[in-house]
């Protein structure tokens, strides 16, 4: 199975802040990488696919990229809207293999 | 905007089995081109893939639940089903449904029902 390693597992931050949370894949994934956003009692939503694509709907604010086998999720400059949870899924191989999660509270 | 909305008992005695449905749009099984996941979340673990049904009907699971589990469709009622025998704490968790292609990302899930098993 291929290990999906998040980092952080929680931050604080504040409104304006720039936020990175990292994924990393235990082998080459190719672009095979989505990010989405969970909040409570709501259905995860897609925020960025393929590595870097950003779901459409969804602020440019967030963008995604890769580096190898490390993927980054960045929010320029957060808002009130996006304090939640944020993970990461390698659709490269079965299983699917999800990030640990990162909770981004407010500081 | 597509819509699935998971449904099912929200305890379960251990040893039992845990049974949820998925209502999925109309049409969507015949699309030719969806595949419908299970995931859950667990609360220390975090995330897991339970397995999938494909539009031919064929599935495929997680190795760890191989044995226990059984995913299918009702075409009828636009529904997937998920069954879950001789559960445990272990399997205390949010269950989710999520729509996908083969080799692509789930694009849409439903809000999750939580499953407690006591």
């Amino acid at each position: 199975d291929i290990q999906m390693t998040q980092s952080p597992s929680s931050l604080s931050a504040s409104v304006g802040d720039r936020v990175t949370i990292t994924c990393r894949a235990s082998q080459g994934i190719s672009n095979d990488l989505a990010w989405y956003q969970l909040k409570p009692e709501k259905a995860p939503k897609r925020l960025i696919y393929s590595a870097s694509t950003l779901q459409s709907g969804v602020p440019s604010r967030f963008s995604g990229s890769r580096s190898g086998t490390e993927f980054i999720l960045t929010i320029s400059s957060l808002q009130p809207e996006d304090f939640a949870t944020y993970f990461c899924l390698q659709h490269n191989s079965y299983p699917r293999t999800f990030g640990q999660g990162t909770k981004v509270e407010f500081k | 905007q597509v819509q699935l909305q998971e449904s099912g008992p929200g305890l379960v005695k251990p040893s039992q089995t845990l049974s949820l449905t998925c209502t999925v749009p109309r049409g969507s099984f015949s699309s030719g081109r969806y595949y419908w996941s299970w995931v859950r979340l667990h609360a220390e673990k975090g995330l897991e893939w339970i397995g999938y049904l494909d539009y031919s009907g064929n599935t495929y699971y997680s190795p760890s639940l191989k044995g226990r589990l059984t995913i299918s469709q009702d075409t009828s009622k636009n529904l997937l089903s998920l069954k879950l025998r001789s559960v445990s704490a272990a399997d205390t968790a949010i269950y989710y449904c999520a729509r996908h292609q083969k080799y692509l990302s789930f694009d849409y899930w439903g809000q999750g029902t939580l499953v407690t098993v006591s």
